[in-house]
């Protein structure tokens, strides 16, 4: 079964509104939760690094302050996507390791489709 | 409830072959991909197959048989840096991702 879910699993909202997106393990503790948004048949692209506790880190040309990052407690993370606009519709997904052993497993969450009209 | 099974580990040699299947049982279906992930790296695609059979890129072939719920992955060639996790997610009839759990490929010289 899922270990990480995500709502809403959809959203449209007009623009210039803010969407929050949460992302929660189910049944283990995340300190970290990545980010990643994902274009039609494209490679998810990473967002960004949420941190349990501390600052979220950001990759290169992501907007932090259009792209809130909270990751409240060790099972949830959210992303708050501010003044959304048309070109910000995307698929969300968010994913968090697992560590098992000596090796962390990555799961992921279903997704979040936006959609800004 | 909805499930995608995919071998955990899988190990083989350079220059040779490797096939990694994937079966699923999902609340209807609207696709399924391949990703290939390096470690500390985000998933990058590898292929989308919608339609049953075989779609070939390269290297790599994705195979698809609807009616029997399975999908397989094809490396040719195997060069070491193939050595990843490989990702099997499904589509499902609300558009929302399924994910395996991944297998991990290990390629030895």
């Amino acid at each position: 079964g899922a270990v990480v879910s995500q709502h809403p699993s959809w959203v449209i909202c007009k623009s210039g509104t803010s969407v929050k997106i949460e992302c929660r393990s189910l049944d283990f503790q995340a300190t970290t939760m990545f980010w990643y948004r994902q274009f039609p048949k494209q490679s998810l692209m990473l967002m960004a690094t949420s941190n349990e506790g501390s600052k979220a880190t950001y990759e290169q040309g992501v907007e932090k302050d259009k792209f809130l990052i909270n990751h409240a407690s060790l099972t949830l993370s959210t992303l708050t996507v501010t003044s959304a606009h048309p070109e910000d519709s995307s698929f969300y997904i968010c994913s968090a390791p697992r560590l098992a052993g000596e090796a962390d497993t990555q799961y992921f969450g279903p997704g979040t489709r936006l959609t800004v009209l | 409830g909805q499930n995608i099974d995919q071998p955990t580990e899988m190990t083989a040699t350079e220059g040779a072959i490797v096939q990694i299947n994937c079966t699923y049982q999902t609340s209807g279906f609207n696709g399924l991909f391949w990703y290939q992930q390096h470690a500390g790296e985000a998933p990058t695609f590898l292929s989308y197959n919608v339609l049953d059979g075989l779609e070939e890129k390269g290297r790599f072939s994705s195979f698809l048989s609807r009616s029997k719920g399975y999908s397989y992955l094809l490396l040719k060639e195997l060069q070491m840096k193939d050595s990843a996790s490989y990702l099997c997610a499904v589509l499902d009839s609300n558009y929302q991702l399924i994910w395996g759990a991944g297998t991990k490929l290990i390629i030895k010289p």
